[in-house]
């Protein structure tokens, strides 16, 4: 059975600061990884999607990465704002047929200004 | 495109009442999903449709609860006779392929007393 793993579980830094969230996963035979953004009350807002044969992928100050074969995935995010603080959710596609997502518990953010 | 759309966003019911949750999908998208997000177990895959077919129903808790799509353009998610520990925040998604990521809708959050 896939289990999503995102660690810390929660994350408090100074405005500014270079920062990176952990998603780990415990069957590498994923097919794309996707992160998520949720603030408070609200729905999922995707942030990027990584497909199988990727590795990386970048959208402004946000990079995530993946290696499947040590079931990790990292989001990096650059010179965080307070605008930042929300809770990040990481999410595994089992397979190309079934679309099927298994979420972490997410890592929630806050940025300090 | 509005988005994925669901109704109501809020809903108050009492036990034993029958809830009816609604989603219309971003148009062009062949699937489906229906997920619950609880603060003990996060976010869960309920049932997911492909062309409005049901292809993954074991995630439905029980038999209280129920999904159709008539059409390609609305879903219903049923409990009937709602229970205090369905209180959730119950959302919709759709996509338009595998290789693609899912859009979520802003969910309705369900409080049953």
């Amino acid at each position: 059975k896939q289990e999503v793993t995102q660690i810390p579980a929660a994350l408090s830094v100074p405005e500014g600061e270079n920062l990176v969230l952990n998603c780990s996963f415990t069957d590498s035979a994923i097919y794309n990884l996707q992160w998520f953004r949720q603030d408070p009350g609200k729905g999922l807002t995707s942030l990027l999607l990584i497909q199988s044969s990727q590795r990386e992928q970048t959208s402004g100050r946000l990079n995530a990465s993946l290696d499947k074969s040590s079931g990790r995935s990292t989001l990096y995010i650059a010179a965080s704002q307070p605008g930042d603080s929300a809770t990040y959710l990481c999410a595994v596609y089992l397979n190309t047929n079934t679309g099927k997502l298994i979420f972490g518990q997410g890592t929630t953010l806050q940025v300090k200004p | 495109d509005a988005g994925v759309i669901q109704s109501p966003r809020h809903e108050v019911t009492e036990m034993g009442q029958e809830v009816t949750l609604r989603c219309k999908p971003i148009s062009g998208h062949d699937y489906l999903f229906w997920y619950r997000q609880t603060m003990m177990r996060g976010l869960e895959l309920l049932i997911y449709f492909n062309n409005n077919v049901p292809i993954d129903d074991s995630g439905m808790p029980e038999d209280r609860f129920s999904a159709k799509m008539p059409n390609a353009s609305f879903s219903t998610l049923k409990i009937q006779p709602s229970e205090p520990r369905d209180s959730a925040v119950y959302f919709c998604a759709s996509r338009p392929d595998p290789e693609y990521e899912q859009y979520f809708g802003p969910g309705t959050r369900l409080t049953v007393t």
